[in-house]
Order: C-alpha cells, then structure tokens, then sequence
C-alpha cells in the first residue's frame, strides 16, 4: 500500500485523445511531482509543485500539462502524445526535507 | 546537482550481507543521501537517508566516510524479497525547488 494514489493504473490512448493522470495524497505534503520512467532506466524528473504552483519544469514538451488543483491532489493532462511517451508516470510528494513518498504509477501506452 | 554513480547490478545470496556503494564526488554542504528501493511496476519506495557516519533502521544502513563523497547501503541478511533496484540520490532533501535526479541505480539480484 502508499499513502500516495494515483489513477488510473493502465491507460491505453491515441495519439489524438486528451486524457489525464490523477495523484492524490493526504498527509499534508506541500511538495508535489511528476516523473516519468521508461524501462529499464531510472525515473527522471518532470515537473515540480510547491504549495500549488509549479516550481520546477525540466523542459517537458507542451503535450504534457500539470495542474495542482489543491494541496492534496495533482494532475497531469495529456493531449497529442507519441509513441515514445509511452511510460510509467509516477507521482511523488514531500514536505520539508522529508523524503519522497511515490505512488504505483500509471502505466501509459500511446498507441 | 551531485551527480551520483553506482554499479549497474550485483548478484547474491540469500543470508548474505550486501553492501551497495554510490559515488558523489561533488556533494554539497547542505546534501542527503537517501536510497530508494523499487520493484517493477511499483514506485521507489524510501529505504534510509543520512548525512554523515552511520545510519541503521530496521532494514539498513548507511554509511558515510568523513568526506561524504561516497555512500554504501547494507542490507543485512537478504532474502529473494530484496531482488530489486536500488537507487542512491543526493540533495537537499525534499522540498519545493529540490531537483531530485536518480542514477542509473544497482539492480540487485539474489539467489536462493
């Protein structure tokens, strides 16, 4: 089990749909974040909230928005994607200097 | 950003001591080391974290030499359960402007 939930678990989209990724935690983490995870390589960095407002973003192309709608839930749009967007998109939070608590994932397969 | 090195896999035993070794040369002051362990299809789960000498918790250690450019985490008796990739990072800890890169990481693997 996380403390960190994240929906759905498998997505199988089209490069011409919208859809979204949803993360959600309550234990009061002001800190949260995007990576993204191919196989057989290590996560890498995506977006980063601070209290809501995106703090950091490692150049990630258009075609993938967040939003932070509250303190508790984290959200990344997907619209026009490509094959090679295919990954698991793991959501993480923190607070202070606590480390990083992960969710499962979403496995995204763009088809 | 502390770039961070470790060897890319390492076999063992079950019973065995494993002791997994991450090199990060350029450290900053005000830096953790923090392992995270991850199965597949699971997200990185937090092992231990230190800043410097010795940490132990209930399922490792970490030790930290004095000039805090190298880490190791030891996994005291393994079972096959530890089968899995372990990944060293470095910086500030969490927190909001906090750029946590991974390494390549140490798959791990353990055999009966």
């Amino acid at each position: 089990d996380t403390e960190v939930t994240q929906t759905p678990k498998h997505l199988v989209m089209g490069m011409t749909n919208k859809k979204s990724l949803k993360c959600e935690q309550h234990m009061g983490h002001r800190a949260m974040y995007w990576y993204k995870q191919k196989a057989k390589k290590p996560p890498e960095l995506m977006f980063v909230y601070s209290y809501e407002k995106l703090s950091i973003n490692e150049s990630v192309p258009s075609r993938f928005s967040p939003e932070c709608p509250n303190s508790s839930l984290l959200n990344l749009h997907l619209h026009a994607l490509q094959p090679e967007d295919s990954a698991l998109y793991l959501c993480a939070s923190s607070h202070g200097g606590s480390p990083l608590h992960f969710g499962n994932g979403t496995r995204l397969t763009v088809t | 950003l502390a770039k961070t090195t470790q060897p890319i896999s390492m076999d063992s035993y079950e019973g065995q001591e494993v002791n997994i070794t991450c090199s990060h040369n350029n450290i900053a002051t005000n830096d953790y080391i923090t392992w995270y362990q991850q199965f597949p299809s699971q997200g990185p789960r937090f092992i231990i974290q230190g800043y410097k000498t010795k940490v132990t918790n209930e399922v490792a250690s970490l030790f930290i030499p004095a000039d805090r450019k190298s880490s190791t985490l030891s996994l005291p008796r393994v079972s096959l359960s530890d089968t899995a990739v372990y990944y060293c990072l470095v910086g500030p800890g969490g927190g909001a402007t906090n750029k946590l890169i991974f390494g390549t990481g140490t798959l791990l693997a353990v055999q009966p």
